[in-house]
């Protein structure tokens, strides 16, 4: 069965660096989201993505972070200096047109230390 | 904006006890509502979903049907095994577009 797979599983780094979390989306779906879940709590929406642009972003997704889509499967969550509260489980997930349902990764923990 | 509420957790039950798991939602059109489970240490299953009012979504035993007029979609099971110990998502989506979460209602069973 198609899935949605996320690299790394878990990502530490120090405070004021750069990371990338990596995300396969399944093939035939063609809109994207990051999510992410701090520990504890509620699943927030990050970004979405369709037809190589940003359709829409949540208030946290502020100038340190961006997305893309650099090949045809792959799509990137790039945080430029991360802070201590980016700590969190991201998940990416993927839609396929026509339907109403998204399929999830199983997350990149990132812990910022 | 559109928001959902679930009950507080965590929920424990024994084996085959019933189970229910409430949600309300908000919505300014007419969402898609969802059930999400995560199980530990993993990512977030799609469990079942409706599209409109009156449907029932439903999987492995699983039950919800989308009410308009209470702006529900609770979460049922009969029967509950200690394979369903998890954490359990409620959430909608307008025009097939983001979703929005609830807190989400940890379920522990006992045997």
């Amino acid at each position: 069965e198609p899935e949605v797979t996320q690299t790394p599983s878990h990502q530490v780094t120090q405070m004021g660096q750069e990371v990338i979390l990596r995300c396969v989306p399944i093939s035939n779906h063609l809109y994207f989201y990051w999510y992410r879940q701090i520990l504890g709590q509620k699943v927030e929406f990050l970004v979405s993505f369709y037809n190589n642009e940003i359709s829409e972003k949540s208030e946290i997704f502020d100038d340190q972070f961006s997305v893309e889509r650099p090949d045809g499967s792959n799509f990137t969550l790039k945080i430029r200096s991360t802070k201590l509260e980016d700590s969190a489980m991201y998940f990416c997930a993927s839609r396929e047109t026509g339907l109403t349902e998204a399929f999830f990764g199983q997350g990149t923990r990132l812990t910022v230390v | 904006g559109d928001s959902v509420t679930q009950m507080e957790g965590p929920v424990t039950l024994s084996e085959e006890a019933f189970l229910t798991i409430n949600c309300t939602y908000t919505a300014t059109g007419y969402p898609s509502l969802f059930w999400y489970v995560q199980y530990p240490g993993e990512g977030l299953q799609l469990l079942l979903k409706a599209t409109k009012a009156d449907d029932k979504g439903s999987n492995k035993g699983f039950e919800a049907t989308y009410r308009k007029e209470t702006t529900s979609f609770h979460l049922e099971k009969g029967s509950v095994q200690v394979s369903d110990s998890a954490v359990y998502f409620c959430a909608l989506s307008e025009g097939a577009d983001k979703l929005i979460f609830g807190t989400g209602t940890r379920l522990q069973v006992f045997p």
